[in-house]
């Protein structure tokens, strides 16, 4: 099956600093997210980016599809942001099938 | 509201005994979804469902009975139990098209199951 790596597994960070996340992917895709889930475990998409550039507030994404790679940028980090952020891949548009990247846990200090 | 909704949200059981986690959606999504998140492994999945009396086996299916009599429901079964299942179980639903939304997953709240 198709395989997804993320990169950094963890991160800190201080109040105010920028950080990207980076997802590669073994296999082209139709559907990909990016999901945030929050210290109380609640997953919430963040983006639906199969390809090109999205932007919505402080995040934005690129997928880089013909090169197998998604950047999921956080700017201006505040401590709400902490959670572990997973990309997710489908071969298919529908997104039925969803594969999971092990996520990055990040954490944004005061 | 539009929502995904798991019952129970934590529960406690012993081995072989049959439970089953009740999921439904209210936005009239085909696809719904079961996935397990373990620490280090991310989220899987167990088995999907395409529309009403369709599901097939996710990658990791092996322990777990599903049905879809119905499009806003998605039990999830364990028939018998084991330690090995004790995990966060989160169900998922979403729709298909172009338009605004579509092949967008939403979760529910997840279920924490703890096997003894």
């Amino acid at each position: 099956g198709i395989q997804v790596e993320q990169s950094p597994p963890d991160l800190i960070l201080q109040e105010g600093a920028n950080s990207t996340l980076r997802c590669n992917f073994s296999d082209s895709v139709n559907n990909l997210q990016w999901f945030h889930q929050n210290p109380w475990g609640q997953l919430i998409n963040l983006f639906y980016i199969p390809s090109g550039t999205k932007q919505n507030g402080r995040l934005s994404a690129t997928t880089v599809a013909t090169e197998r790679y998604s950047l999921l940028y956080i700017s201006s980090s505040q401590t709400t942001d902490s959670g572990v952020y997973f990309c997710a891949v489908d071969l298919h548009t529908s997104g039925s099938r969803l594969t999971f990247g092990e996520g990055t846990q990040l954490t944004v200090n005061p | 509201e539009a929502q995904v909704t798991q019952n129970p949200r934590y529960l406690i059981t012993v081995t072989g005994k049959k439970l089953t986690v009740t999921c439904s959606q209210n936005m009239n999504h085909e696809y719904m979804s079961w996935y397990r998140q373990d620490p280090g492994l991310g989220l899987r999945q167990i088995y999907y469902s395409m529309n009403v009396e369709v599901t097939d086996k996710g990658d990791v299916p092996e322990g777990y009975k599903v049905s879809r009599k119905e499009k806003r429901n998605f039990p999830l079964i364990l028939e018998s139990p084991s330690p090995n299942q004790t995990s966060l179980y989160f169900c998922a639903s979403s729709h298909s098209g172009t338009g605004d939304g579509a092949n967008v997953l939403t979760f529910g709240a997840g279920s924490r199951l703890t096997v003894l």
